[in-house]
């Protein structure tokens, strides 16, 4: 699986849109991006996955660039629960591997 | 629908001992991964199971292994356990786990602390 590299930390204030960049530049044409969160102490939780085209769900919009070379993950109205570290995975998604391979993620900090 | 479910949630330990945990999948989810995580190595794959199988392993010694039961349930096993041991560890579960759009749910682990 292609690795990924995410700043270790970022903020922005509550109610505000939170933009958490990632780079995958040794990205397959066969891997997907997916992004999972954990917050303290408690297990991971899938936010959204895409290939190459944008994609939008009830909680996050995921931005990947015509490259694939690197994605955001957009929250777009940050709350405190979304306080959190945030992981941004490539993983082949066909064939028998299910493997999720975490790096240190992202940790965003919400303030109020 | 319940969630994942790991039991027990908390596990107090010495060096030496054996350990193991429990882990529910998501009613009609086959495949059933094992994660550890811990302050210095992160979150690390373990191991897979899918109908009973063990279908893709990670990096760790033999001491750790695990078994899936006919209804999806499944167990991981460390022998000898040691002071690096003390995780979190994770089970997660999916339809087949091989999808795209087949998502992994994780629970909330089960704290294991060795003395």
């Amino acid at each position: 699986d292609a690795k990924t590299t995410q700043p270790p930390s970022m903020d922005c204030a509550e109610g505000r849109a939170a933009n958490l960049p990632c780079n995958h530049s040794t990205i397959s044409g066969n891997e997907y991006v997916y992004w999972y969160r954990q917050i303290h102490s408690q297990g991971p939780q899938y936010i959204i996955h895409g290939l190459k085209n944008n994609e939008t769900n009830e909680m996050a919009s995921l931005i990947i660039t015509e490259d694939r070379k690197s994605s955001t993950l957009i929250l777009p109205h940050a709350t405190l629960r979304d306080t959190a570290v945030y992981y941004c995975i490539v993983r082949v998604a066909t064939g028998a591997n299910s493997k999720l391979t975490f790096g240190k993620g992202i940790t965003l900090s919400v303030r109020p | 629908k319940a969630g994942v479910t790991q039991t027990p949630r908390y596990l107090i330990k010495t060096r030496g001992q054996q350990v193991t945990l429990s882990c529910s999948p998501i009613s009609g989810h086959r495949s059933v991964s094992w994660y550890q995580q811990t302050p210095g190595q992160g979150l690390q794959f373990l191991f897979e199971y899918f109908s009973e199988t063990q279908r893709n392993k990670g990096n760790f010694p033999g001491r750790f292994s695990g078994r899936q039961f006919s209804n999806s349930r499944s167990e991981m096993n460390v022998s000898t356990l040691e002071l690096g041991d003390s995780a979190l560890y994770l089970c997660a579960s999916s339809l087949i786990g091989y999808s795209h759009t087949d998502t992994q749910y994780f629970g909330p682990g089960t704290r294991l602390t060795v003395l």
